[in-house]
């Protein structure tokens, strides 16, 4: 079976602080696609950041970033610059191949404290 | 462009009651997808549709929850004889294509009395 865990259930950052979330799946397949959304409270689901897996190049989007580990089966997410807007749950996510259904893990909750 | 949106956002319903909650894709996606969200937790998948076709509705927890595409475009899932534990948040989300990104619309919570 596929799955995704995130060991954090919570976290806190103090503003303009580095935080990293973590994040392991479990998968047989060798190609896939691993995301993180943040969802902030009571809105909508948005995308941070996406991930191929053949790629060994780790994903970048402005002050986010991954550290993804394909042998471990590892894909942390680094918040730079940290901003009170930033406060939300996160969420890592993958899609199963030959299904295209996103698999999430049970989310982070991040605090960024002013 | 708008992006996916649903319709309503929230309902409360009395148990035993039939809802149907919409959704509007972004348009020109091809794939639709439907997810299952408890109060703090992550989604989980229900269904997902490419074009009318309904290609996989294994997350669908009972015969009680049905979801149709008719026309490609706007999708509806439908929950008959509504129980207390169908209270959730029930996202959709649309990508352009199989395996790409998925965007989600802002979720209808369902509140079953």
């Amino acid at each position: 079976a596929q799955t995704v865990t995130q060991s954090q259930p919570e976290m806190s950052v103090q503003e303009a602080e580095t935080v990293t979330l973590s994040c392991t799946y479990d998968t047989s397949e060798n190609n896939y696609y691993l995301f993180w959304y943040k969802q902030p409270p009571s809105r909508q689901m948005i995308l941070v950041i996406r991930q191929e897996a053949y790629k060994q190049q780790n994903a970048t989007e402005n002050r986010f970033s991954v550290n993804f580990q394909k042998a471990a089966k590892s894909f942390s997410l680094k918040i730079s610059d940290s901003q009170l807007g930033d406060t939300a749950m996160y969420f890592c996510a993958f899609i199963a191949p030959n299904t295209g259904k996103l698999i999430f893990g049970q989310g982070t909750t991040l605090q960024v404290k002013p | 462009g708008a992006g996916v949106s649903q319709s309503p956002r929230y309902k409360v319903a009395k148990r035993g009651q039939d809802v149907a909650l919409r959704c509007d894709p972004i348009s020109g996606h091809v794939s639709l997808f439907w997810y299952q969200q408890a109060l703090g937790q992550g989604p989980e998948f229900l269904t997902y549709f490419q074009n009318e076709a309904q290609l996989d509705k294994s997350g669908l927890p009972s015969d009680r929850f049905f979801a149709e595409r008719p026309e490609g475009s706007v999708s509806t899932l439908k929950i008959q004889r509504t129980q207390q534990e169908d209270s959730a948040v029930y996202l959709c989300a649309s990508s352009f294509r199989y395996q790409e990104t998925q965007y989600f619309g802002p979720g209808t919570r369902l509140l079953v009395l």
